[in-house]
């Protein structure tokens, strides 16, 4: 089955970019979504289609996908930007596949 | 505005069947441009997909091969709404479990999960 690595956690400091990155076999050849999720809540699209940004989502999310790794951004990081990051794809037989999640701390 | 609103209950027994339901405003569980999918998130396992409910001519379902032997994810559409069942549960399988729609937007090569009910903790427990 497919598998989706993630670093456990991230640091970054106010105002910084933070990048989170998520890696798969051939993982550019698919699709990624990310997902935030703050404590006690519902998981929220951020990005989809690797690079693409829901209405609502702001500015400073952003996604790319290349080779074995794609990437979110978030750059101007705020502490509200606080929460546990995931990535998501669809395998060959359209079986969801999520990443392990990353903890994002704003320090 | 598409909501997702979860009911079901929060204790079950080891080897019980675990019943959850998600009703749908705003959409239809029988929209053509939808799956509906059922996902759970534990500390051991992360989240987890389960499985979806789709309409395209007929009903379909497909399931995560982890759980297709024990689960069946079926769409009501009187009360425009999808519902999980999942027998012989074992305390491995406390989770907080979410309803999500999978959406096949006009033109675009993947669907995404846009929306997500508010999620609901089962314990298994005796």
């Amino acid at each position: 089955s497919y598998e989706l690595t993630q670093p456990p956690s991230v640091s970054v400091s106010p105002g910084q970019t933070a990048s989170i990155t998520c890696s798969g076999d051939k993982l550019g050849n698919r699709y990624v979504c990310w997902f935030q999720q703050r404590p006690a809540q519902s998981p929220v699209l951020v990005i989809y289609e690797d690079a693409k940004r829901p209405s609502g989502i702001p500015e400073r999310f952003s996604g790319s996908n290349s080779g074995n790794t794609a990437t979110l951004t978030i750059s101007g990081t705020q502490a509200m930007d606080e929460a546990d990051y995931y990535c998501q794809v669809w395998d060959s037989s359209s079986a969801v596949v999520f990443g392990g999640g990353t903890k994002l701390t704003v320090l | 505005q598409v909501r997702l609103q979860q009911s079901g209950p929060g204790l079950v027994k080891p080897s019980q069947t675990l019943s959850l339901t998600c009703a749908i405003s705003g959409d239809s569980v029988s929209s053509i441009s939808a799956a509906w999918a059922w996902i759970r998130q534990s500390p051991s396992r992360g989240l987890e997909w389960l499985g979806r409910t789709f309409y395209r001519s007929k009903w379909n379902s497909e399931y995560a091969s982890s759980v297709k032997s024990r689960i069946t994810i079926e769409p009501d559409t009187s009360k425009n709404r999808f519902s999980l069942q999942m027998n012989s549960v074992t305390p491995d399988d406390t989770a907080v479990y979410y309803c999500a729609r999978e959406f096949y937007g006009s033109g675009s090569p993947n669907p995404h999960f846009d929306y997500w009910g508010q999620g609901a903790l089962v314990t298994v427990s005796s």
